[in-house]
């Protein structure tokens, strides 16, 4: 059965910490991998991965896949309270279904 | 419009009753996707549509789960005999086509089931 799992499932950090956010997937028909921002309701897209080792990064975050061992990180620097939400891992699976992991709750404390 | 709709975006039933979630999706997206997320999960697939016909129904949990979209724009999501475990966030999404790069999520409708 396909699934997508990430760890921490929950993580408490002060602001200016660095946090390492991982993702594991074993799909039978991988496209891509994508991680999002949830502070509400609506998951807000932040990267899609589709190349082993090639660092995509956007302000204070990065993201690099590992296509090999199956997995993906999502790093945040000097993290601010803003940052505070649920991050989802999602894997593309043909034809254009996401399979999510259940998430990491970050909480970025002044 | 300028962003993926959801309506109601709070929705509280008791149990056995119908409801119908709508989705507006951004205009000129062809296809369309509905995800439930459950307290404390990741959003599962629900259902796929591209223009009016739905592509991929396999994430539907039962017959009580129905969901169209007529004219190829709004779609809703009909559950009848609604049950307390229906209680969840429905995300809806819209494509341009470009495939899940593309993805623009609703806020979703919180329904409660009571």
């Amino acid at each position: 059965e396909d699934k997508v799992v990430q760890s921490p499932l929950s993580l408490v950090v002060h602001e200016g910490d660095t946090v390492t956010l991982n993702c594991s997937y074993e799909v039978t028909n991988f496209r891509s991998l994508l991680w999002y921002k949830q502070e509400k309701k609506a998951p807000t897209f932040l990267f899609m991965l589709t190349s082993s080792g090639i660092e995509k990064k956007s302000g204070r975050l990065s993201s690099i896949l590992d296509k090999k061992e199956l997995f993906s990180i999502l790093n945040i620097t000097a993290t601010q309270t803003g940052d505070s939400a649920v991050y989802l891992c999602a894997v593309d699976e043909t034809p254009d279904k996401l399979i999510f992991g259940t998430g990491t709750r970050l909480q970025v404390f002044p | 419009g300028a962003g993926v709709s959801q309506t109601p975006s709070n929705k509280v039933t008791e149990k056995g009753k119908y409801v119908e979630l709508r989705c507006d999706p951004i205009s000129g997206h062809t296809a369309l996707y509905w995800y439930r997320q459950s307290l404390g999960q990741g959003p599962e697939f629900l259902i796929y549509f591209q223009g009016t016909g739905a592509a991929d129904d396999s994430g539907l949990p039962n017959d009580r789960f129905f969901a169209v979209r007529p004219e190829g724009s709004v779609s809703t999501l009909k559950i009848q005999r609604t049950e307390r475990g229906d209680s969840a966030v429905y995300l809806c999404a819209s494509s341009s086509g470009q495939g899940v790069y593309g993805y623009t999520f609703g806020s979703g409708t919180r329904l409660t089931v009571v």
